[in-house]
């Protein structure tokens, strides 16, 4: 089945303690991308991937990190989580960059205290 | 960089009832997308609108795309208690920037 994969699904921490968000898609898609989902403020993107080892920011990379080492992975790195990164967030990828639907992966819910 | 804007924020409405969702954004684009959102999972695509068409039809879907007042509809017919979720614009201005996503019409279709 195609699809999207984040890990974990929920995910509660302390400040200071570096994370992994996990992601990976099954379709050989080319664009990759993370948001996150706060209430009132909608879906930003933190970073965005167009291919292999190459990423670029989005709205709010502020505290975050990524890498694209292959093409099915992408995961999100919080090196140091602060409280304020406690959100809703999601992965997601497409086949090119242009006139391509976005495929979204089921959410990460992470709680920094 | 918010771009698109639903409107309105929230709708509740009979089953059977039609839903009208509208979204209008600032600047020119390529193309516009609609998604839907079920309680806290994630976005599903539902229909892409270039900027040369200005309607088009996907089951009880109908989206519409008025490039002069930079502002598109999403019309969902004889809607369904299924239907309730939040529905979120989306526009595409070029290739190399970003899909940037409205903050989304919370949709409640009473049984």
């Amino acid at each position: 089945e195609a699809q999207v994969t984040q890990n974990p699904r929920y995910l509660i921490t302390v400040t200071g303690k570096k994370l992994t968000v996990t992601c990976s898609q099954n379709m050989n898609h080319e664009y990759m991308s993370w948001y996150r989902q706060d209430p009132g403020l909608g879906l930003r993107q933190i970073y965005y991937s167009m291919n292999v080892e190459v990423t670029d920011k989005g709205d709010v990379p502020e505290g975050y990190k990524v890498s694209r080492k292959e093409k099915r992975n992408f995961p999100l790195i919080l090196e140091s989580p602060s409280p304020n990164q406690t959100s809703l967030y999601f992965c997601a990828s497409s086949q090119g960059r242009v006139l391509s639907p976005l495929h979204f992966g089921n959410g990460t819910r992470l709680t920094v205290t | 960089s918010q771009q698109g804007e639903e409107d309105p924020q929230a709708l509740s409405i009979q089953e059977g009832e039609n839903a009208t969702m509208n979204c209008s954004y600032k600047t020119s684009i390529n193309n516009l997308q609609w998604y839907r959102q079920n309680s806290g999972r994630g976005l599903v695509h539902l229909i892409l609108i270039r900027s040369n068409e200005r309607e088009k039809h996907s089951g009880r879907l109908r989206v519409t795309l008025d490039t002069s007042k930079k502002s598109s509809s999403l019309l969902i017919t004889a809607s369904r208690a299924a239907d309730t979720a939040s529905y979120f614009c989306a526009t595409d201005t070029s290739g190399n920037t970003p899909l940037v996503f409205g903050k989304g019409t919370r949709l409640s279709v009473i049984a």
